[in-house]
């Protein structure tokens, strides 16, 4: 079974770049979940999408932070334009959301991003 | 202000005694607490968890426990293996009524020595 997919695993860009990391979460999971960690914050929820829709984007740090996902198979979180303060390892996470709340998060391996 | 806090960013153990990783929560509307494991160059893997319906949850080495009056949990891994350092996020959530998202902590690096 493939779990959750992440491109690129590694990205070096320049300040000012248009960054798009992507992921394929495990299929039949109807809830994706867009992480950043850092040293400094630990693990940051940036957004949430459930079956499709975006349902809480409060974590997105600013408006150069954009996420889609077009259907349920993909998503897409792009930084535009990029700042080197944006460096982190950036997870992609689904599950499976049944209504009881009592679920588990299945990440992908990450996408560490380096603003130069 | 940090909902979970995992006050101690590193621990280090000797190969077969006990690994014990601590975590505190403000919330008291969390109900449902996750144990993840990374290691490096790899996203985080479900662990354990525990209902508050619970005040322990055992799988094989590793056993969580919830004090739910001290708002504290911690998850016990006895004997340690040097195949368990890595970092332990501890994570809550709301469960009833809530938005089911995880809280996570900032973690605590397990360092297991032979």
């Amino acid at each position: 079974d493939a779990g959750v997919i992440q491109s690129p695993r590694h990205e070096v860009t320049e300040m000012g770049q248009e960054v798009t990391l992507r992921c394929k979460p495990i299929s039949g999971h109807n809830s994706l979940f867009w992480y950043r960690q850092t040293m400094m914050r630990g693990l940051e929820l940036l957004i949430y999408f459930n079956n499709n829709v975006p349902i809480d984007d409060s974590g997105m740090p600013e408006d150069r932070f954009s996420a889609k996902m077009p259907n349920a198979s993909f998503s897409t979180l792009k930084i535009q334009p990029s700042e080197p303060r944006d460096s982190a390892v950036y997870f992609c996470a689904s599950s499976l959301r049944f209504g009881g709340g009592q679920e588990t998060q299945y990440f992908g391996p990450g996408t560490r991003l380096l603003v130069l | 202000d940090q909902q979970v806090k995992q006050n101690s960013p590193s621990l280090s153990v000797q190969e077969g005694r006990i690994s014990i990783l601590n975590c505190d929560y403000t919330n008291s509307m969390f109900d449902y607490f996750l144990w993840y494991k990374k290691y490096p160059a790899e996203g985080p893997t479900f662990l354990i968890s525990i209902s508050s319906i619970k005040d322990k949850n055992e799988d094989g080495r590793f056993t969580v426990f919830l004090n739910k009056s001290a708002k504290h949990l911690s998850l016990h891994i006895v004997p340690s293996q040097p195949g368990d350092s890595a970092v332990y996020f501890c994570a809550a959530s709301e469960t009833g009524g809530g938005s089911y998202i995880p809280t996570f902590g900032r973690g605590t690096s397990l360092i297991v020595h032979p």
